[in-house]
């Protein structure tokens, strides 16, 4: 299994541009969501999914779009970027035992 | 909604002391803490969690504590070893057939010296 795994690593955008970073996952897993990092601030809510056709706002929606058309693929878009927007942003799927996986992260600046 | 605080923020420790982070939650309905460790550049990695029907729960090194009448838990690590360094986060959720809507706190930053 690959686990979770989130494309692109790193991206710069510009001020107004938009986006979408990838996520995918190959466990089957019904329950996917999206994570904001910050500095001092620990990770933050954006979206998260029960299932396939069903998402729902997290702590800091604003400015981010998903949708959920296949159990394997949870895509986040930016849809007109800010500078608020920097951070690192993680996807997760969570196994039956509520338990979250990880992906890599996804390192967005945005000038 | 939920709101976690998670003290201290930096925590220096001697390489075989004993390291103790601190969270406490506001939503009496909370009932999974999972405790996370995240290395630079790295991926957030569940290291233990508790469920709020124990009080206390233990993996090797590793103890984390509920206090549900207080709202505290806490991470207890033993024999601290400089492997350990890291940043730890705790975590609060309620569990539903929904999902898991984890709400974490600012972070603690480990450094354990030779």
């Amino acid at each position: 299994n690959a686990g979770v795994t989130q494309t692109p690593k790193f991206q710069v955008l510009k001020t107004g541009q938009s986006m979408t970073l990838q996520c995918a996952q190959d466990m089957n897993h019904e329950y996917m969501s999206w994570y904001r990092q910050d500095p001092g601030m620990g990770l933050r809510l954006i979206h998260y999914s029960v299932g396939a056709g069903i998402t729902d706002q997290g702590e800091v929606p604003n400015g981010y779009n998903v949708s959920r058309s296949t159990t394997e693929d949870f895509p986040l878009r930016l849809l007109s970027a800010a500078p608020s927007q920097t951070s690192v942003y993680f996807c997760a799927s969570m196994d039956s035992s509520y338990e979250q996986y990880f992906g890599p992260g996804t390192r967005l600046t945005v000038t | 909604g939920e709101n976690v605080e998670q003290h201290p923020s930096t925590l220096s420790v001697q390489e075989g002391d004993s390291a103790v982070i601190k969270c406490t939650y506001s939503d009496s309905a909370s009932n999974y803490f999972p405790w996370y460790k995240q290395e630079l550049g790295k991926r957030p990695q569940l290291i233990i969690d508790i469920r709020s029907n124990v009080g206390e729960k233990k993996d090797q090194r590793i103890a984390v504590t509920l206090n549900k009448t207080a709202k505290h838990f806490s991470l207890h690590i033993t024999e601290t070893q400089p492997e350990d360094s890291a940043v730890y986060f705790c975590a609060a959720s309620i569990l539903t057939g929904g999902g898991n809507k984890l709400t974490f706190g600012t972070g603690t930053q480990l450094k354990v010296e030779l």
